[in-house]
């Protein structure tokens, strides 16, 4: 099993709608957790951070959910722009230092 | 200018060449890294250093080296080119000051082995 899984996708959305994504990890002894907004053949960036509480950021909500080990990501509103792979990261900590597990990445691509 | 530059953007070479690929970074942070992308794969850590003459060894460090003569710069070497290191290499940065440090990623290099 991998330790960070998600659904590839692709995500075929209309513009406007709601999206939700979810991405599940194996290790418990997971600490922190982020979504990282990669374009085609460009570097990853940091869309943001997920919190225990949820965090949310203009259309961008967050939430992680540690009983069942799945964090989540839902855009409303979905813009053209937004057409993107979304990349679930999640650090282990582990000895002196932390170590970051990549997902693979879900695909959403919004349509006019 | 980027704060993480990578060089070169694009390189095709030939089986048993040794290539160096470069990264250099303007953020001031201790922490760099090189990953490589694959598809269906997601991203991979090579190394990573922590400080001026640090280095250590991630998930898939056989076949490479790493140098780190300086802060700002972070080279990542293949000594004998084989054509399964054909990917997207990235470099990036962290400031390290918490686990919670997000990463910052140079622009990539698309390597070719032939």
């Amino acid at each position: 099993r991998k330790e960070v899984e998600q659904d590839p996708g692709p995500f075929n959305v209309p513009e406007g709608a709601t999206v939700a994504f979810n991405c599940t990890y194996s290790n418990s002894a997971s600490q922190s957790f982020f979504w990282y907004r990669q374009d085609c053949r460009k570097e990853p960036k940091l869309l943001m951070s997920v919190y225990s509480s949820g965090n949310e950021d203009g259309r961008f909500t967050a939430q992680l959910n540690r009983a069942s080990q799945y964090i989540s990501l839902l855009i409303r509103d979905s813009k053209l722009s937004d057409s993107a792979t979304y990349l679930c990261v999640v650090n282990i900590r582990g000895g002196a230092t932390n170590k970051l597990i990549f997902g693979t990445g879900t695909l959403l691509a919004v349509q006019p | 200018d980027a704060d993480v530059t990578q060089t070169p953007r694009n390189r095709i070479t030939k089986t048993g060449k040794r290539i160096m690929l470069e990264c250099s970074q303007t953020k001031g942070h201790d922490r760099m890294y090189w990953y490589r992308q694959d598809p269906g794969l997601g991203l991979r850590l090579i190394y990573y250093s922590f400080d001026v003459k640090d280095i250590n060894k991630g998930e898939i460090s056989d076949g490479y080296s790493v140098s780190r003569q300086a802060q700002a710069k972070f080279s990542l070497s293949l000594e004998s080119a084989i054509p399964n290191q054909t990917a997207l290499y990235f470099c990036a940065t962290s400031s390290g000051v918490s686990g919670d440090s997000p990463l910052h990623f140079g622009n990539g290099t698309r390597l070719t082995v032939t």
